[in-house]
């Protein structure tokens, strides 16, 4: 039973490189989210999904693009990353109301 | 966006100590709130949903209340330990944003032996 899985771990890329952060369920559930951690901010949503090629915007979505082709992956691009791009994404899924969270991705933009 | 906000922003704790802090959140809209606990280098986990006036969890040592006419919830943890040791999230789920979460910045709560 695997749960939800992020994939890297760990990632360093410059300024401007295109970079995709993936995220992976293996539960069926409907909604999936993508957040940012930010010191004094706690977690921040990024862009969530309801279902399949449904998809919308969170708090802070700007610089940030998904897709979501099959219920189980909800991958998170960055276009052109920047440097205030470097935090910790956390992915999590939820069929109600309890969210299961990913492991995390660091992500430094140098 | 809604103004979730938690009290204090950090505690320190003696071992065998008790402990409590607050999640305020607006009123209005109410359909859930949750509490998180995230332990350093790891993913948050789930400790409480709470969705009715009155609701009180308990979770071991750990409990809640929630006051939705108010809007506020307390977090109390009984003789602290030092594994105790993390950040509680509180996060509000509203009926006009029904599967989505804002988080509090969170409790940090420090135990020492």
């Amino acid at each position: 039973d695997a749960g939800i899985t992020q994939s890297p771990r760990y990632k360093i890329t410059e300024t401007g490189r295109q970079v995709t952060l993936m995220c992976h369920q293996t539960w069926s559930h409907s909604y999936m989210f993508w957040y940012r951690q930010d010191l004094g901010h706690g977690l921040r949503l990024i862009y969530y999904s309801a279902a399949a090629d449904i998809t919308d915007k969170g708090e802070v979505p700007d610089g940030y693009v998904v897709s979501r082709s099959k219920t189980e992956n909800f991958p998170l691009t960055l276009e052109s990353a920047t440097r205030s791009q470097t935090s910790v994404y956390f992915c999590a899924s939820s069929e109600s109301h309890e969210q299961y969270f990913g492991p995390g991705t660091r992500l430094t933009v140098t | 966006i809604l103004n979730v906000e938690q009290s204090p922003q950090s505690l320190h704790v003696q071992e065998g100590d008790s402990t409590n802090f607050t999640c305020s959140f607006p009123s209005s809209n109410f359909y859930a709130l949750h509490w998180y606990r995230w332990e350093t280098a790891k993913s948050p986990e789930a400790l409480f949903v709470m969705t009715l006036n009155g609701d009180e969890k308990k979770k071991g040592r750990i409990s809640a209340t929630l006051n939705t006419k108010e809007g506020y919830s307390y977090l109390y943890i009984k003789g602290s330990q030092p594994e105790d040791s993390a950040t509680y999230l509180c996060a509000l789920m509203t009926t006009d944003s029904w599967g989505k979460l804002q988080f509090g910045a969170g409790t940090q709560v420090v135990v020492t032996p």
